[in-house]
């Protein structure tokens, strides 16, 4: 079975200045999909973003990056230039290559200050 | 097109009772998964369901079923309502043909159960 770990309940960070989340997961699956996702108080999942195991680059969305480390089975999210708007919860999430489930971490609660 | 939407959003119920959650998918959308949100537990898989048959179940007691129908809309029931059962159900929808897929979830259903 996959687990997915972070270890970072809570973390906070000043508007216009970088973050970064952790996640470790642990599978024997070889191909497979990794994913953050953002809940913001009004409990609205959100897909931040996606990034396939066999790609080798590191995946980016805007001010959203992540550093994927394949054998260290590690998967960071870097959220730069903080806004306030990204006060949320944020769960890293694994699925195999030929699944449709998704498993969650425990979230990290990340508060941007002003 | 027009997003996930769940109904009710709240709902209360006392424990004995059954309870019945609705999930319709983005327009298109064949896929239905529907997830558990807990304090203690987090985020737990529930079901996932395809062209209205059941592909993928996650480790929930007989009493969680769900269906899905024809125009793709899930319900999920849940009989003989424990105080555990308190949550937010999420549901999620995508094509459903491929893992990679972005699953776009509903804003979900709030059970409180006395």
């Amino acid at each position: 079975a996959q687990t997915v770990t972070q270890s970072q309940p809570e973390m906070s960070v000043q508007e216009a200045e970088t973050v970064t989340l952790s996640c470790t997961y642990d599978t024997s699956e070889n191909n497979y999909y990794l994913f953050w996702y953002k809940q913001p108080p009004s409990r609205q999942m959100i897909l931040v973003i996606r990034q396939e195991a066999y790609k080798q680059q590191n995946a980016t969305e805007n001010r959203f990056s992540v550093n994927f480390q394949k054998a260290a089975k590690s998967f960071s999210l870097k959220i730069s230039d903080s806004q306030l708007g990204d006060t949320a919860m944020y769960f890293c999430a694994f699925m195999k290559w030929d699944g449709n489930k998704l498993v969650f971490g425990a979230g990290t609660i990340l508060r941007v200050k002003s | 097109k027009a997003g996930v939407t769940q109904t009710p959003r709240y709902l209360i119920k006392t424990r004995g009772q059954q309870v019945t959650l609705s999930c319709s998918p983005i327009s298109g959308h064949r896929s239905v998964s529907w997830y558990q949100q807990t304090p203690g537990q987090g985020l737990q898989f529930l079901f996932e369901y395809f062209s209205e048959t059941q592909r993928n179940k996650g480790n929930f007691p007989g009493r969680f079923s769900g269906r899905q129908f024809s125009n793709s809309r899930s319900e999920m029931n849940v009989s003989t309502l424990e105080l555990g059962d308190s949550a937010l159900y999420l549901c999620a929808s995508s094509s459903g043909l491929a893992g990679r897929e972005t699953r776009y979830f509903g804003p979900g259903t709030r059970l409180l159960v006395l």
